[in-house]
């Protein structure tokens, strides 16, 4: 089956500490997201990628660093220099950019990250 | 900046016909989109608006107006399976960043 796997789906971390959160697709999928959702908030654009080896800054970069070394692959690091990590993180993927079609996003099944 | 705006919550009975809106503050973007996330779960694609005017998609119906910087996702004949939060969603020109509302929760009673 083709999709996208996100793990681990539950962490916890202590203050201070980086942790990196993977994103696998088998879709084939050119562009993949990182979003970030709080609970009883919408989802907030921390990074993009449109093609292997290069990414984009989205709307709350700060704290967050990213890699594109394969087209399967785009993970997360939450460093210790976001000051606030606990939330959803959610990845997604798109097939392609469409002037005119709905540039539908494929999401998996997000990670939850607790800051003890 | 960019913002698009949606009600906190919105709730309804079995039945019924609700209408979810979204007025937005961005410069260009390629259409209108609505997703679906029930509780834990991930967001799934629910329709899509190009152009001004409604889109029927079954139950659910979409509409944009760029003029008035607004759309809404019309549900109707609720269920309670349709309990879930609900964000809409615009693609930029020339960043290719797609970015959401603030998301409304529906909830729907028996």
């Amino acid at each position: 089956d083709g999709g996208i796997t996100q793990s681990p789906k539950y962490l916890f971390r202590k203050e201070g500490q980086n942790v990196t959160l993977s994103c696998e697709q088998n879709l084939n999928h050119d562009a993949m997201y990182w979003y970030r959702q709080d609970p009883g908030q919408g989802l907030r654009l921390i990074y993009y990628s449109q093609i292997v080896n290069d990414f984009q800054k989205g709307d709350i970069a700060e704290g967050y660093s990213v890699s594109r070394e394969k087209k399967e692959s785009f993970p997360l690091t939450v460093t210790s220099a976001q000051k606030n990590p606990t939330a959803f993180y959610l990845c997604a993927t798109q097939r392609d950019k469409a002037r005119t079609g709905a540039n539908v996003l494929t999401f998996g099944a997000g990670s939850r990250l607790t800051v003890l | 900046g960019q913002s698009l705006e949606q009600p906190s919550e919105v709730t309804a009975v079995e039945g019924a016909i609700v209408q979810i809106n979204c007025t937005y503050q961005t410069s260009g973007f390629y259409g209108l989109s609505w997703y679906q996330q029930h509780d834990g779960g991930a967001p799934t694609f629910l329709s899509y608006n190009a152009l001004d005017g409604l889109e029927e998609t079954g139950r659910f119906s979409s509409f944009l107006s760029r003029s008035d910087s607004y759309g809404y996702l019309l549900l109707q004949e609720l269920q309670m399976k349709d309990s879930a939060s609900y964000f809409c969603a615009v693609f930029l020109y020339n960043t290719d960043k797609l970015i959401f509302g603030t998301g409304t929760r529906l909830q729907v009673f028996p």
